[in-house]
């Protein structure tokens, strides 16, 4: 059974960072693209990241490249999300997915449930 | 990349068919056969109902089906039922960026 468990969200000030992980199991990590999606409290689902299999390459919505890093550990099945200088505008549920295929951009057919990122004073 | 546009509510009464539209653009849905349905109940993560265009992972009720014209695709659900009753949204593979691209969401209402 595929499983994605996300953790590291959590209150954090304007300026501050957060590192999101979001451990997997049931399926060979290390042969499929993975990403970050986000939804803003009653908002729509919006990319964040991905990187691909290999971890070689990877990709950022222009509303956090810069600040946001993504990258992953097939050795340990992990994939993290490092976000620095966050804004109340990140503010949202993170969610982990792993993709069909070992690039990014088809379809995710695997989520987790969610890890909650408030930036707030 | 703008968000794909979908109907913000379609409704239904038990029994019937629903069809939830999806439009894009030459750059996503015209271009690419990479077309994916979520589902999503309040609260919850998204389930993959369909992905490439008409494709049903496995466990999903073949109830649902997808389709694609041109720039635009459409999730239909038959026979509605009560626990269909959340929000959907589509999503395509883009060549304006290497994310991949959501609609805005659409809400079902079982009547």
């Amino acid at each position: 059974e595929v499983q994605l468990l996300e953790s590291g969200g959590g209150l954090v000030q304007p300026g501050g960072s957060l590192r999101l992980s979001c451990a997997a199991s049931g399926f060979t990590f290390s042969s499929f693209a993975m990403g970050w999606v986000r939804q803003a409290p009653g908002r729509g689902l919006q990319w964040v990241s991905s990187i691909s299999s290999g971890g070689g390459s990877t990709f950022y919505a222009d509303s956090v490249k810069g600040r946001v890093t993504v990258s992953r550990d097939n050795s340990k099945n992990t994939l993290y999300l490092q976000m620095n200088t966050l804004r109340a505008e990140d503010t949202a549920v993170y969610y982990c997915a792993k993709e069909r295929h070992s690039w990014s951009g088809s379809s995710q057919d695997y989520w987790g449930q969610g890890t909650r990122v408030t930036v707030s004073s | 990349q703008s968000a794909l546009t979908q109907p913000a509510s379609v409704s239904g009464s038990p029994g019937q068919s629903i069809t939830i539209s999806c439009t894009g653009t030459s750059s996503d849905i015209d271009a690419y056969n990479y077309v994916s349905w979520y589902q999503q109940y309040p609260g919850k993560a998204p389930k993959l109902m369909i992905y490439d265009v008409s494709n049903r992972p496995s466990g999903v009720s073949n109830r649902f089906s997808g389709s694609k014209s041109g720039n635009t695709a459409s999730l239909t659900i038959s026979g509605l039922q009560a626990e269909d009753e959340a929000d959907y949204y589509c999503s395509s593979y883009t060549s304006s960026s290497t994310l991949g691209v959501f609609g805005t969401g659409t809400t079902v209402t079982v009547l």
